[in-house]
């Protein structure tokens, strides 16, 4: 069974507005790891949060992670067009990779 | 340099047939990932494998058979297709650095269907 969820399964928001997406996950985990995936296209690594980090900032990109209760979330700000994309969350335990079903983001111009 | 490249980008099977995707990466990477998605799903992990002549499981092993001859290439068979392994194929490869320190790089896809 995957290993993350992500919530919600679809977003749609209008260019400028800021995307939270959610991804809960139910074991252990080294590092939780965010990807992004146009239509018909291979997934393209956003950002990392290690197990013993809180949060991170990647550009318009931010991460949080509660390990205690096991979720992490990606925040994207003041979305374009060019953000619409799926976004999927991937937990890393041993290198055991298991990704998540993925929000599917659209941001309208 | 190319990244990581699979070939065949498209593939139609006959039910009981076989045949081999093949994954290359050109970055001496040690770990390579085969994963499988299918639509509305995130990927699923077949099989991996953490150097050369290295394999394992991983949550969806069974149908596929996996080979690492070579640093560089890491090559997934089906022996006897089936419908249910219709789908989109991906590999990765990544560095060997500390647990939690490296990431994943993807290859296109194949998108393979049984009929």
């Amino acid at each position: 069974s995957q290993q993350g969820e992500e919530d919600p399964q679809a977003l749609s928001i209008q260019e400028g507005e800021n995307a939270t997406m959610n991804c809960s996950y139910k074991t252990s985990i080294n590092n939780l790891q965010w990807y992004r995936q146009n239509s018909g296209r291979g997934l393209v690594h956003l950002i990392l949060i290690r197990s013993n980090e809180r949060e991170k900032h990647s550009g318009r990109l931010r991460v949080t992670l509660d390990t205690s209760k096991k979720s992490s979330s990606l925040l994207i700000t003041a979305s374009r067009a060019a953000d619409t994309a799926s976004y999927f969350c991937a937990t890393d335990f041993n290198n055991d990779m298991r990704f998540g079903a993925g929000t599917r983001l659209t941001v309208k111009p | 340099n190319a990244g990581v490249t699979q070939t065949p980008k498209f593939r139609v099977l006959k039910t009981g047939q076989s045949m081999t995707l093949l994954c290359a990466q050109d970055m001496n990477h040690e770990y390579m990932y085969w994963y499988r998605q299918d639509p509305g799903m995130g990927l699923r992990l077949i099989h991996y494998s953490v150097g050369e002549g290295t394999t394992a499981k991983g949550e969806v092993p069974d149908g596929y058979n996996v080979s690492r001859l070579k640093k560089q290439n890491f090559l997934l068979g089906l022996e006897s297709a089936a419908p249910s392994q219709t789908s989109v194929y991906f590999c990765a490869s990544r560095t060997r650095g500390g647990l939690g320190t490296d990431t994943q790089y993807f290859g296109p896809g194949t998108r393979l269907t049984v009929l």
